[in-house]
Parts: C-alpha cells; sequence; structure tokens
C-alpha cells in the first residue's frame, strides 16, 4: 500500500497561490490520487482527483508526474476563507479497495 | 451540503460496552466508506461496503464491524470499547462502478468518547 507524507503546516497571504505536495512513492499501477479539504468539526470536502499528468477544476490544479511518486495541488489565489487542513488521498482498486489519507497539511492564510 | 449524515453527533461510553454508529448515504450512491479520525490526525479507513457487502478492510481488529442497507443507510458496529477507539467517525458515500468515478462524499461525523 502506498504510505502517503505532507508537509505539517504551511502559511501565505492572501490573494498568493499556494502549493502544496503529497509524496506516495509506493503507489500502485490502479491507484487513483484525490485531494480533500476539512475544517474544523467537518467530513473532508472533495476538492480534485486525477490519476496522472494535470487536472484543472474551477477552484484547483492537480498536477502528478510521470512516475506518480508525488502530487502537488495547487490553489491559486488563496483567500481567508481557505485556511483549512489538506489531505491527500491514494485509492487503491487493485483486489480489494483501500484509501490511504496523507498527514494532512495545516494551511494558514493571513491577511 | 453533502448530503450524508450522520448519527448521533455525539456519544459516550464506557470502556467494553458497544456502540452503533449510523450513516445515511447520499440518494443513489451504492458504496459507503468509514473512517476514524484521531484527534489532529488523519482519516483511518475501516471498511467499505458495495451493494451490502464488505469489499475493502482497512487495518482494523474484527471488533469493528458494519451492515449496509439497500436504502442507502449504513451502521458501523464496535464491540468491547477500548480507550483509544475515542475519535471522530466519519462515513463516506460514493457512486462506485463508473470508470473514474471514486468522489466520495462525507459526513459531518459522529464523536465518539470512551471512558
Amino acid at each position: 500500500l502506498a504510505k502517503t507524507t505532507q508537509p505539517i503546516s504551511m502559511d501565505s497571504y492572501e490573494g498568493q497561490e499556494v502549493n502544496i505536495t503529497c509524496s506516495h512513492n509506493n503507489i500502485a499501477t490502479n491507484d487513483y490520487i484525490t485531494w480533500y479539504q476539512q475544517f474544523p468539526s467537518q467530513g473532508p470536502r472533495f476538492i480534485i482527483q486525477g490519476y496522472k499528468t494535470k487536472v484543472t477544476n474551477e477552484v484547483a490544479s492537480l498536477f502528478i508526474p510521470a512516475d506518480r511518486k508525488s502530487s502537488t495541488l495547487s490553489l491559486p489565489r488563496v483567500s481567508l476563507s481557505d485556511t483549512a487542513v489538506y489531505y491527500c488521498l491514494v485509492g487503491s482498486t487493485s483486489g480489494t479497495y483501500k484509501y490511504i489519507f496523507g498527514t494532512g497539511t495545516r494551511l494558514k492564510v493571513l491577511a | 451540503e453533502t448530503g450524508v449524515t450522520q448519527s448521533p453527533t455525539h456519544l459516550i461510553k464506557t470502556r467494553g460496552q458497544q456502540v452503533t454508529l449510523r450513516c445515511s448515504s447520499q440518494s443513489g450512491h451504492n458504496t459507503v466508506s468509514w473512517y476514524q479520525q484521531a484527534l489532529g490526525q488523519g482519516p483511518q479507513f475501516i471498511f467499505q461496503y458495495y451493494r451490502e457487502e464488505e469489499n475493502g478492510r482497512g487495518n482494523f481488529p474484527p471488533r469493528f464491524s458494519g451492515l449496509q442497507f439497500p436504502n442507502y443507510s449504513s451502521e458501523l458496529n464496535v464491540n468491547a470499547l477500548e480507550l483509544d477507539d475515542s475519535a471522530l467517525y466519519l462515513c463516506a458515500s460514493s457512486l462506485a462502478g463508473l470508470a473514474s468515478d471514486y468522489e466520495q462524499y462525507f459526513g459531518p461525523g459522529t464523536r465518539l468518547t470512551v471512558t
């Protein structure tokens, strides 16, 4: 199973772009990568998902290099409301299903 | 709002007791997963049910068991509670079966405290 690690915390200012990287060295061929945002006392909320290369939606971009051993979540022009914990999730569908959350990155956006 | 609800919101139990947590999935979702999230840590995968059968399990002992019902509701049962079982328990529903649709919709969680 892929073990995932992330930086513990990051600080940024409003309006800046924030990049959060997740390392998943043992990712398997069929595993996919998802990023979630979590506020205190709430369940995680889906941000973006990908398998390889680059994926973009209305709130974020996800960059996955060819070896897929890491992934980077990019949040353009963050605001104070983006202060939260961000998790990467590696989902395995090889055999039985398993999901491995990363250690989480606590992002603090400053005014 | 994800359309996923959990009950109860909070629960206090004594060590050795049994507990049942409930989840109502988003309508039409055929898959439900349960996670344990200790304070300050990321969610840990307990197990997943697809069409009422377990099809994935994390590193949790057999005293953690579950059920999924045809009406999109599900249960997490924990027997012989231990102090370390104190955590936020999250359920997440999804619509499996499509090639790339693995987005999970999480409920707000149940905070379990074992004393």
